[in-house]
């Protein structure tokens, strides 16, 4: 079966910084992938998916970007970080079943 | 595209009690409907889901319905337990790449 594996945990980092959050899967080929944000005490907002290699969709106008320059490796980036960007950010994985990463709480101060 | 609209934001019930959630979809394409349960800090985990092809599907205290004519389907769980409390999701998708979208959630409490 499909496993996630999402660092860091936490991140704290200061307004301007960059960023950058690492997902990589395990135990299927090819699969889609996802970054979600989830803001305090709110639902999963889609911010990117990807079906391939090379292949990034984003789900709405940010300060953030995503790239997948492997199969099973799924990345979220910013240059410059914004106090907006604080979050809970989590990975997920479609092949068989949608399963998510253990996910990422950012906090930019 | 498709918007999931899930009632209510919190739900406190006794323990022993049952819970009720409900989701409302707008696609009538959607065909998959996940519900998803989210420990404090933790990631979402599948608890049951539902294909369009069934109005109702049981895992021993917790069961989801749906009403395809009325768009919306629930999640009922029963003899609620403490460690039922958490945050539970619903989802919908017609199983394209992108289209799986959450409800905003309900925090559910159960008192002991």
């Amino acid at each position: 079966s499909q496993t996630i594996h999402q660092w860091p945990a936490t991140l704290v980092q200061p307004v301007g910084s960059p960023l950058s959050l690492e997902c990589t899967v395990e135990g299927t080929s090819n699969p889609n992938l996802y970054w979600y944000r989830q803001a305090a005490g709110r639902g999963l907002q889609l911010l990117f998916y990807s079906v391939g290699i090379g292949q990034i969709s984003s789900e709405v106008p940010q300060n953030l970007s995503a790239s997948r320059p492997q199969d099973r490796q799924f990345i979220l980036s910013s240059k410059k970080l914004l106090l907006s960007d604080s979050g809970f950010y989590l990975c997920a994985c479609q092949k068989f079943g949608y399963t998510f990463g253990s996910g990422t709480r950012l906090t930019v101060v | 595209g498709e918007n999931v609209e899930q009632h209510p934001s919190t739900l406190s019930v006794q323990e022993g009690d049952s819970a009720v959630i409900k989701c409302t979809y707008s696609d009538s394409a959607s065909n998959y409907f996940p519900w998803y349960k989210q420990e404090l800090g933790k990631r979402p985990q599948l608890i049951i889901d539902i294909r369009s092809n069934v109005g109702e599907k049981k895992d021993q205290r917790i069961a989801v319905t749906l009403n395809k004519t009325a768009k919306h389907f629930s999640l009922h769980i029963t003899e609620t337990q403490p460690e039922d409390s958490a945050v539970y999701f619903c989802a919908a998708s017609t199983g394209n790449n992108n289209d799986m979208r959450f409800g905003a959630g309900t925090r559910l409490t159960v008192k002991p």
